[in-house]
């Protein structure tokens, strides 16, 4: 198995511009969340799918966050507008029906400039 | 909500034996997750407790105390790959929230 892949790895982008992350989690995981990683707030979740259905977005900071999941095997975080306190590292993880033993992707590592 | 503390920094000699521990308060509560991850890189599980007691994988383990709200993570027969931050996590549902992490630095 692949394991979870994000695109893009690394992404630069200039304050004010939309930015959209995606994530294929592993087939057969039907839950997908979405984690954001920063030396001042460690890693927070975000939001989480279950079987595409999102359960819980409180953790989206405001309504410049928005992530939809279309169907099992993709999903996408988008930031509209973006602004430099928003660089950080974004991960998307997936579990097949457990509370444990989440698989992670490799990250996204935004920075707005 | 959920609140976890664990040590910032831990450092020790090849060979060695490390302990960190984490203490937690939390609304709810399926059990205690330990997840280490590289620098750069992405966390990966290590192991999970939901019941009190030692779990072992290799040279990793893990305890929990449910009434004292408390679990560590022992690593054994320490490496130079096991330079990397530790985080416990909790689960009281499907939202696990993870502590600040410790960053465990293996020195020759």
């Amino acid at each position: 198995d692949a394991g979870v892949i994000q695109s893009p790895r690394h992404e630069v982008t200039e304050m004010g511009q939309e930015v959209t992350l995606r994530c294929k989690p592993i087939s057969g995981h039907d839950y997908l969340f979405w984690y954001r990683q920063t030396m001042m707030r460690g890693l927070e979740l975000l939001i989480y799918f279950n079987n595409n259905v999102p359960i819980d977005d409180s953790g989206m900071p405001e309504d410049r966050f928005s992530a939809k999941m279309p169907n099992a095997s993709f999903s996408t975080l988008k930031i509209q507008p973006s602004e430099p306190r928003d660089s950080a590292v974004y991960f998307c993880a997936s579990s097949k029906g457990q509370v444990y033993g989440y698989t992670f992707g490799s990250g996204t590592r935004l920075t707005v400039v | 909500g959920q609140s976890l503390e664990q040590p910032s920094e831990v450092t020790a000699v090849e060979g060695a034996i490390v302990q960190i521990n984490c203490t937690y308060q939390t609304s709810g509560f399926y059990g205690l997750s330990w997840y280490q991850q590289h620098d750069g890189g992405a966390p990966t599980f290590l192991s999970y407790n939901a019941l009190d007691g030692l779990e072992e994988t290799g040279r990793f383990s893990s305890f929990l105390s449910r009434s004292d709200s408390y679990g560590y993570l022992l690593l054994q027969e320490l490496q130079m790959k096991d330079s990397a931050s530790y985080f416990c996590a909790v689960s009281p549902d499907y939202k696990l929230s993870f502590g600040a992490g410790t960053t465990v630095t293996v020195r020759a």
